[in-house]
């Protein structure tokens, strides 16, 4: 079946570094869209970032933008998140999600999360 | 950036229930809207796509209309298992944006 499951999460400390992984599988991965959204504690959903199917187009929150970096790799199904320069107030719950629809340079709707890996900055 | 505001914030109703949740954006966004459902410690799970377009497996209690600035989600009759969180989402121009979300509790 169609899943997604990210992992890399932990807690770091301010100003320190992260690589977040989303592992695909159950759908022709080189051929979506994908996204990362997040959910501070008790709050709600942020998108954060975006890749276009073949990673030709990339897009930011400015929240995050300079200090976090989407890629993929599709021979391996999985997409990642960089995330430099970490601050307190990017502690959440960290989705990768699926765009439902194939081929295209931006994003639309999400078909398919995963469970969310949690990320805590903190000293 | 595109706002996107849903009312009300927080809603008690019962089982059997109909009921709407609002969602206005800041500019015309044509049909560019979607709703999800969120339960604790859940992922969102898309309900509604392109305002009014039910997404498979949703069941049909479930409904999206509106068109530019002002979209509605309608539960028809709720079930126990609709409390639950909304986000309405705005797809039509990058930074995508989200609504704050509207809590539905039981009364």
């Amino acid at each position: 079946q169609v899943q997604l499951v990210e992992s890399g999460g932990g807690v770091v400390q301010p100003g320190g570094s992260l690589r977040l992984s989303c592992a695909a599988s159950g759908f022709t991965f080189s051929s979506y869209g994908m996204l990362w959204v997040r959910q501070a504690p008790g709050k709600g959903l942020e998108w954060v970032a975006f890749i276009s199917y073949d990673g030709s187009h990339k897009y930011y929150a400015d929240s995050v933008k300079g200090r976090f970096t989407i890629s993929r790799d599709n021979s391996q199904n999985t997409l990642f998140l960089q995330m430099n320069s970490l601050r307190p107030e990017d502690t959440a719950v960290f989705y990768c999600a699926k765009d439902a629809v194939s081929k295209v340079t931006t994003a639309y709707y999400m078909d398919v999360w995963g469970k969310g890996t949690t990320v805590t900055v903190s000293s | 950036d595109i706002q996107m505001t849903q009312s009300p914030s927080s809603l008690s109703a019962s089982v059997g229930d109909r009921v709407s949740i609002t969602c206005r954006a800041s500019q015309i966004i044509s049909s560019h809207l979607n709703w999800y459902q969120q339960k604790p410690g859940k992922a969102p799970k898309l309900l509604i796509y392109a305002a009014s377009s039910l997404q498979s497996g949703v069941p049909s209690r479930f409904s999206g209309s509106g068109f530019g600035t002002d979209f509605t989600l309608t539960i028809s009759s709720l079930q126990p298992e609709d409390f639950a969180t909304y986000y309405c989402q705005q797809s039509y121009i990058t930074p995508i944006t989200f609504g704050q979300g509207t809590r539905l509790d039981i009364k």
